[in-house]
This record gives C-alpha cells, sequence and structure tokens, in this order.
C-alpha cells in the first residue's frame, strides 16, 4: 500500500529565508508524487507533481521538489519564502486510481 | 475553461437530516473522487467514480453515505441522518483519466451538523 508521512506538523520560517518541508513516502511500485497547498477554508491547488521524468520537479510559484529513490523522499523546497506561502502543504502519493494524502504541514511566515 | 465545482459551499445540517453535497467536474473530465478532511487532519479517500458507475467505494462508511453520477448532471455525495461526527470538509477531485492522472480539486463544501 502507498502511505507517505509528512516529518514536520508545523514549519516556522522568517520572511526571505529558504523553505524545507519534508516528506517520505512508501510504495510497492514506481509512484506519481504530488505536492497541494491549502489556504484557509480554501481548496487544493496542485503545486508540482512528479512522474518518474526528471527527479527535480520544478511547481508554481517558486517551488521545487527533489526526488530520491534512495532515501524515498520528496522534499519541497523554496529559496525564499514570502508571506503569502504561509498555508498547509500537503505530500500526496498516487495509489490505485486514489490520492494518499499525508497529514500536513502549517507553513508559518513571520515578517 | 471552468474548474471543479461545488455547491454548496457551506451546509448547516441539524442531527437527523440529510446533507446534498454536488460537483460538477472540470469539462472533459469523466471521473469523479470524493474526499473527507476531518478538522486538523488531512484528506481520506471516499469514493471513486465514473459516469454512472461506482469505482471504487473502499473509503466510504458503511452506512448512511452513497454517492452517484449520473449520466447527466453533477456528482452526488448523500449523507442521511447526519451526526456531528460527519462535520468536516468535503472535497471533490476530477481527472479526464484513469491512474496517476492529476486530481484537481474543487472549493470544498464545509458541514457543519448541529
Amino acid at each position: 500500500a502507498q502511505s507517505v508521512t509528512q516529518l514536520d506538523s508545523h514549519v516556522s520560517v522568517s520572511e526571505g529565508t529558504p523553505v524545507l518541508l519534508r516528506c517520505n513516502y512508501s510504495s510497492s511500485y514506481s509512484p506519481s508524487l504530488f505536492w497541494y497547498v491549502q489556504h484557509p477554508n480554501k481548496g487544493l491547488q496542485l503545486l508540482l507533481k512528479y512522474t518518474s521524468a526528471a527527479t527535480l520537479v520544478k511547481g508554481i510559484n517558486g517551488f521545487e521538489a527533489e526526488f530520491k529513490k534512495s532515501e524515498t523522499s520528496f522534499h519541497l523546497t523554496k529559496p525564499s519564502a514570502h508571506m503569502s506561502d504561509a498555508a498547509e502543504y500537503f505530500c500526496v502519493v498516487s495509489g490505485f486510481q486514489k490520492l494518499v494524502f499525508g497529514t500536513g504541514t502549517r507553513l508559518l511566515v513571520s515578517p | 475553461n471552468a474548474g471543479v465545482m461545488q455547491n454548496p459551499r457551506h451546509l448547516v445540517r441539524r442531527r437527523g437530516q440529510e446533507a446534498r453535497l454536488r460537483c460538477s467536474p472540470m469539462k472533459g473530465h469523466s471521473h469523479v473522487y470524493w474526499y473527507r478532511q476531518l478538522p486538523e487532519e488531512g484528506l481520506k479517500f471516499m469514493v471513486y467514480l465514473q459516469k454512472e458507475n461506482i469505482i471504487d467505494e473502499s473509503g466510504m462508511p458503511k452506512e448512511r453515505f452513497s454517492a452517484e453520477f449520473p449520466k447527466e448532471g453533477p456528482s452526488i455525495l448523500r449523507i442521511q441522518q447526519v451526526v456531528r461526527g460527519d462535520s468536516a470538509a468535503y472535497f471533490c477531485a476530477s481527472s479526464p483519466g484513469t491512474a496517476q492522472e492529476t486530481q484537481y480539486f474543487g472549493p470544498g463544501t464545509r458541514l457543519l451538523v448541529l
């Protein structure tokens, strides 16, 4: 069965500093992996998607993620945080036509 | 091209009433998925439907919950005799095809059971 573990429930950064949101996955086959973002009381927006092409995936709003098979990781990064990045971030693995979500990481950005 | 549409956005029901949540997929998408998000938790898969067919309902509670995606019209998630524990955000997603396809999410319906 597919699963993801988001290692931090909360991450706090200052505006302009780098962001790192950690995710480890478990999958019995080559997975499709996603990062979605959810702003308060909003729906989910797709940030980026990995599907066994390039291991470094670039997404929207300056985010990117690197697929590391040896470490079973798919961490999300951004070089410089912006106040508008404050939200909940979900690492997701695709498993047999349904998505399996991590428990989420709340990103807090201070001025 | 309009995104996934859900209505209502907010729904208040008293215990024992019925809740009907509607989802219109993106144009050209024939696959619909429903997820539930309890407070402070991630989303949990409930059901996967194609037109007139339930493909996977492994995440649906055994009682009171049902879903359909008729040939015409939106997909409906129906909760009968709601209880306080049903209070959650219910999200619908759609995709054009099958496995590994990106799913696009609607804004959700926030159900509050009093």
